[in-house]
């Protein structure tokens, strides 16, 4: 199966800080089936980045992801309060159809 | 509006049986793939099941595969898991989700608790 590594699996961020994380996978993944989901404690997963880059329906244009094969980020380029939350990385590319360990991301 | 909504969860012992249930509507429900995603407590995502629009189409996780088995009625917008020989590394919240044409699961449930424990 493909393992999705996610990193650092904590961090912190001050406001207004630029901020990154990483999904590497075990093998290469296409860039159309690489997805980010935002959750929030209490709340269901939402679809936060779909095939690499696009933003789903809502998310701030603060957010943007890349990456290809196997190297994927989030990056948040001004962080606000309201960014606080999990994000998970997820593939598509191959059943089974793995999800990373996800980033916390916490304020500073 | 897009809803799905699961119920069927609660307190199970080791070894014995469940059958999830998820309830869509706002949407042609038989048109769409569906997908199970649980998390345990104080845990990550892990992907369970998926079922093709018609059913033709089935994979598991293998840590539930020969014990979980993923269905759906179509004319009842209703899609199912049922879950046997259920361990305590089985509890979790249990989502379903629906999977949008170009393959990311774009409306999840507010999810069911499932408990194994004696």
């Amino acid at each position: 199966q493909i393992v999705l590594t996610q990193s650092p699996a904590i961090m912190s961020a001050s406001l207004g800080e630029r901020v990154t994380m990483t999904c590497t996978a075990s093998s290469s993944v296409s860039s159309s089936y690489l997805h980010w989901y935002q959750q929030k404690p209490g709340s269901s997963p939402k679809l936060w980045i779909y095939s690499t880059s696009n933003l789903a329906s809502g998310v701030p244009a603060r957010f943007s992801g890349s990456g290809s094969g196997t190297s994927y980020s989030l990056t948040i380029s001004s962080m606000e309060a309201e960014d606080a939350a999990t994000y998970y990385c997820h593939q598509y590319h191959r059943s089974p159809f793995t999800f990373g360990s996800g980033t916390k991301l916490e304020i500073k | 509006d897009v809803q799905l909504v699961e119920s069927g969860g609660g307190l199970v012992q080791p070894g014995g049986s469940r059958k999830l249930s998820c309830a869509a509507s706002g949407f042609t429900f038989s048109s769409f793939g569906m997908h199970w995603v649980r998390q345990a407590p104080e845990k990550g995502l892990e992907w369970v099941a998926y079922i093709s629009s018609g059913s033709s189409t089935i994979y598991y996780a293998d840590t539930v595969k020969g014990r979980f088995t993923i269905s759906r009625d179509n004319p009842k917008n209703t899609l199912f898991l049922q879950m046997t020989s259920l361990r305590s590394e089985d509890t979790a919240m249990y989502y379903c989700a629906r999977e949008d044409y170009s393959y990311y699961f774009d409306y999840w449930g507010q999810g069911t608790t499932l408990t194994v424990s004696s």
